[in-house]
């Protein structure tokens, strides 16, 4: 089956800095790739929608200039978090589509010191 | 509105006895239901999913889901678990554009974290 897979799976940073995860379909070519946020103990909630060679789309909440969000090939789509702060702290996820599912990375823990 | 509610935040069972994870749903629309585990450190996988072609799905590893419409449910149930079943199940709602595509907004439960004794 398809593979998503993120990078870093853990990263811990100190207030104030910025993180990048990366964020690769394998082996498959995805038009549309989707960042969700995961709270411990809670649902995934969607954060935005990235496609291909356009600017993301972000949900209602989310601050784009903070979660700045760059889909510059069909394999590859980055989220950075910009100033980061304790509260960013969250388990982040992001998928990738065919022309009929989504498939899933592995997640990305981050966590602001 | 759509929305998930999965009823436990945590179930555990003995090996080899059945597994019932619980979710109601609402919807506005005829809905996409899905079911996704989550193992620590992968990404989630399709379990199965319920297009209205049939009420009673079955998906891999032996588990299958019931879609009762009067109920808004969409119960996973397995008869008899299995120590590699632990993991994190998450109960999966879909505007989407088509039948049983996750191509649309995902609604997700909160997950249910299952935990199999031996």
């Amino acid at each position: 089956g398809a593979v998503v897979s993120q990078h870093p799976s853990r990263v811990i940073c100190k207030s104030g800095t910025s993180v990048k995860i990366e964020c690769r379909s394998l082996d498959f070519q995805a038009t549309t790739m989707f960042w969700y946020r995961q709270f411990p103990k809670q649902s995934l909630m969607l954060m935005a929608t990235s496609n291909e060679g356009s600017k993301a789309t972000y949900e209602q909440g989310v601050e784009k200039d903070k979660f700045l969000i760059n889909h510059a090939s069909l394999t590859l789509s980055t989220l950075t978090v910009t100033s980061a702060h304790p509260e960013d702290s969250s388990f982040y996820i992001c998928s990738a589509t065919t022309s009929y599912e989504q498939y899933f990375g592995p997640g990305t823990r981050l966590t602001v010191t | 509105a759509q929305s998930v509610t999965q009823l436990d935040s945590h179930v555990s069972v003995s090996e080899g006895t059945p597994v019932l994870l619980r979710c109601n749903y609402s919807s506005s629309y005829s809905p996409s239901l899905f079911w996704y585990v989550q193992h620590p450190n992968k990404g989630l996988q399709l379990l199965l999913k319920y297009t209205s072609a049939a009420t009673l799905v079955k998906g891999i590893n032996g588990f299958e889901a019931e879609f009762k419409k009067s109920e808004t449910s969409f119960h996973l149930t397995k008869p008899s678990a299995h120590m590699s079943d632990a993991a994190e199940y998450f109960c999966v709602l879909s505007e989407g554009y088509d039948r049983g595509s996750t191509l649309g907004r995902l609604y997700f439960g909160r997950g249910t974290q299952l935990t199999v004794w031996p």
